[in-house]
């Protein structure tokens, strides 16, 4: 089992609805997430932090976290074509090293 | 402005070179990192530096060399030990002594071997 698993994909939603993408974590030490944006050929991008349990939002997208379920997910609402990538989940421990496990992400394209 | 650089770009390799990826941060950031990147794959950490001359190895280190000889620079080197090194070559960095430990990318290197 993989430590960082994210829906397989490809996952394809029409304009302004909503995607859903979901990660599970094995290590139960990870205690900081992060949702990273990777158009093709580029490098991520950081979208979204979460370090407690619930929801956070900004603008469009909101990042849930439930520690107890080892589970985190990200919605974007109004999906504009803009938003078509790969969605990477990165699970971090709270320590001095800070390494990052991630997972092999989610193609998302938006159609118009 | 600040940020991570890498250079170059694209990069090509014959076989049995030692090629060096560049990677810069202005951020004041302490820690630096080195990941690969094969299509279609999530991120393989190679090498990972919290201080100044002092390096750990990564999941996938054989065949790659770090140096940290300076806060802002973290190259790479890719050994002709490294059989199969054509990837997405990616650097990061990240403050420490915080729980906000987000990394923060370069622009990546794609090295190609011919």
């Amino acid at each position: 089992q993989k430590e960082v698993e994210q829906n397989s994909g490809p996952l394809s939603v029409p304009e302004g609805a909503i995607a859903s993408l979901n990660c599970t974590y094995s290590d139960r030490v990870s205690q900081s997430f992060f949702w990273y944006r990777q158009y093709s050929g580029k490098s991520p991008e950081l979208i979204m932090s979460i370090y407690s349990n619930g929801d956070k939002e900004d603008g469009r997208f909101t990042a849930q976290l439930n520690k107890a379920s080892q589970y985190v997910s990200l919605l974007i609402r109004d999906s504009q074509p803009s938003d078509s990538a790969t969605y990477l989940c990165a699970a971090t421990p709270n320590t001095n090293a800070g390494k990052s496990t991630f997972g092999d992400g989610t193609t998302l394209t938006v159609k118009p | 402005d600040g940020g991570i650089t890498q250079s170059p770009k694209y990069l090509f390799r014959k076989e049995g070179q030692n090629v060096t990826l560049s990677c810069e941060q202005n951020l004041n950031h302490d820690a630096m990192y080195w990941y690969r990147q094969d299509p279609g794959q999530g991120l393989r950490l190679i090498y990972y530096s919290q201080i100044v001359n002092d390096f750990q190895k990564g999941d996938i280190a054989e065949g790659y060399s770090v140096s940290r000889e300076k806060k802002e620079s973290f190259p790479l080197t890719v050994t002709s030990a490294q059989k199969n090194p054509t990837a997405f070559y990616l650097c990061a960095s990240r403050t420490t002594g915080t729980i906000n430990n987000e990394q923060f990318f370069g622009p990546g290197t794609r090295l190609t071997v011919l």
